[in-house]
């Protein structure tokens, strides 16, 4: 079975950093690209960022672009998304999509909650 | 960045109802989208992917069609676990855009 599980949400002020790690299984994660989407409360999907199987191409969305940083460790199965600089915008829930290599995202994770706030 | 527009944002139905969702492109996608559903609380499910490729798993009574810019899904007898939000979302370029989300409620 494909599990996605995310973890690193946290309340944190403006300006600060946050970690988040998203831990798979149930398939070969260094077969497929990853990407990062968030939905802020009560509003729509973001995607943020995406990383391809191997980790050497990255995608941005410019609302985040120069801020948050993807990253994977395929030995750990495992997706990071480093946010630095968060401002109160940023606050949502983050998901972990799979991507089969055709762009549509055919797993998520449960999402983790960060909230931005002073 | 590629804009997703959907229509209606809410839909009332009932059960056993076939209902119609149009999702439209600022901008030729050809067949590069995909359909979810996502219930309160949840994460999103894909139901729908390359236009009208349904998931392994996914109930027949969901369908999808179009191309280039105008897109439908449909849901050809409405049953009590479809009352969910309903987002189509392109992937025709690497910065993937979704539509703003429709509502599909009890009438």
């Amino acid at each position: 079975e494909v599990q996605l599980v995310e973890s690193g949400g946290a309340l944190v002020q403006p300006g600060g950093s946050l970690r988040l790690s998203c831990v798979t299984s149930g398939f070969v994660f260094s077969s497929f690209e990853m990407n990062w989407v968030r939905q802020a409360p009560g509003k729509g999907l973001e995607w943020l960022s995406y990383i391809n199987n191997r980790g050497t191409t990255k995608y941005y969305a410019d609302s985040v672009k120069g801020r948050f940083t993807v990253s994977r460790d395929n030995a750990k199965n495992s997706l990071y998304l480093q946010m630095n600089s968060l401002r109160a915008e940023d606050t949502a829930v983050y998901f972990c999509a799979r991507d089969p290599a055709t762009g549509e995202f055919d797993f998520w994770g449960q999402g983790t909650l960060v909230t931005v706030s002073s | 960045d590629i804009q997703m527009t959907q229509s209606p944002s809410i839909l009332s139905a009932s059960v056993g109802d076939r209902v119609t969702i149009t999702c439209r492109a600022s901008q030729s996608i050809n067949s590069w989208l995909a359909w979810y559903v996502q219930k309160p609380g949840k994460s999103p499910k894909l139901l729908i992917y390359k236009a009208s490729k349904l998931k392994s798993g996914v109930p027949a009574r969901f369908s999808g069609s179009g191309s280039g810019t105008e897109f439908t899904l449909n849901i050809s007898s409405l049953q009590p676990d479809d009352f969910a939000i309903y987002y189509c979302q392109q992937h025709s370029s690497r910065s993937p855009t979704f539509g703003q989300g429709t509502k599909v409620e009890i009438k």
